[in-house]
């Protein structure tokens, strides 16, 4: 069973542009979330969706932005990047609902740098 | 915000030596998970705790959920190189949203 896939896994931007990451979840899996991890901060949640509906989201601004498509694969959006905004991007698929305690199935992360 | 805060944030020790790994919050969780993050990788589930006392063991890893369901530890016997990496704690509250830990980084030195 292939695992959380996310694209791409470097990123170097500059201030002001937008990017795009993408996350193909585990086959099955209906939820994804994601989350942003940095050194000073650790992991903060972004924002979660299932089937198509954000469910979930954390204390971002709106310049990060998220969807989710039909087959469960999902992109997140961050505009008008910031030198702060480097990162690790972190994606997360979870069998939601599932019978018992929800866990999360993470991939390697996308590495974005501002600069 | 359902803060948890882990400690120490860094650990280096020997080969063969134990170590515990603290993770306390001031909110009530429904399940509380360990994971295990390598350099270069995302992190990955060790074990769920949910019932408030509870005690799981893995090989030389055992985690303990708080009787009140708001702190847990890791405990690690005869600590190895391979333990070497960032351990989180993550809290699931009623809702079904995600908190992780502050991190701690341990390094096993051969």
């Amino acid at each position: 069973k292939a695992g959380v896939t996310q694209t791409p896994r470097y990123l170097i931007k500059t201030r002001g542009q937008q990017v795009t990451l993408s996350c193909s979840p585990i086959s099955g899996h209906r939820s994804v979330s994601w989350y942003q991890q940095t050194p000073g901060q650790g992991l903060q949640f972004l924002f979660e969706y299932f089937s198509e509906t954000q469910r979930n989201k954390g204390n971002f601004p709106g310049r990060f932005s998220g969807r989710q498509f039909s087959n469960s694969r999902s992109e997140m959006n961050v505009s008008t990047l910031e030198l702060g905004d480097s990162a690790l991007y972190l994606c997360a698929s979870s069998f939601y609902p599932s019978a018992g305690v929800e866990k999360l199935f993470f991939g390697s992360g996308t590495q974005l740098s501002v600069l | 915000t359902q803060l948890l805060e882990q400690s120490p944030q860094f650990l280096s020790i020997q080969e063969g030596e134990n170590l515990t790994v603290y993770c306390n919050s001031s909110s009530v969780f429904s399940s509380l998970q360990w994971y295990r993050q390598e350099p270069g990788e995302g992190p990955v589930l060790l074990v769920t705790v949910v019932t408030g006392g509870e005690v799981k063991k893995l090989k030389r890893l055992t985690f303990q959920f708080g009787d009140a369901r708001k702190d847990s530890s890791l405990h690690i016997t005869a600590a190895q190189p391979g333990d070497t990496g960032l351990y989180l704690c993550a809290g699931q509250n009623t809702g079904n949203q995600f908190y992780f830990g502050t991190g701690t980084s341990l390094t096993v030195i051969p």
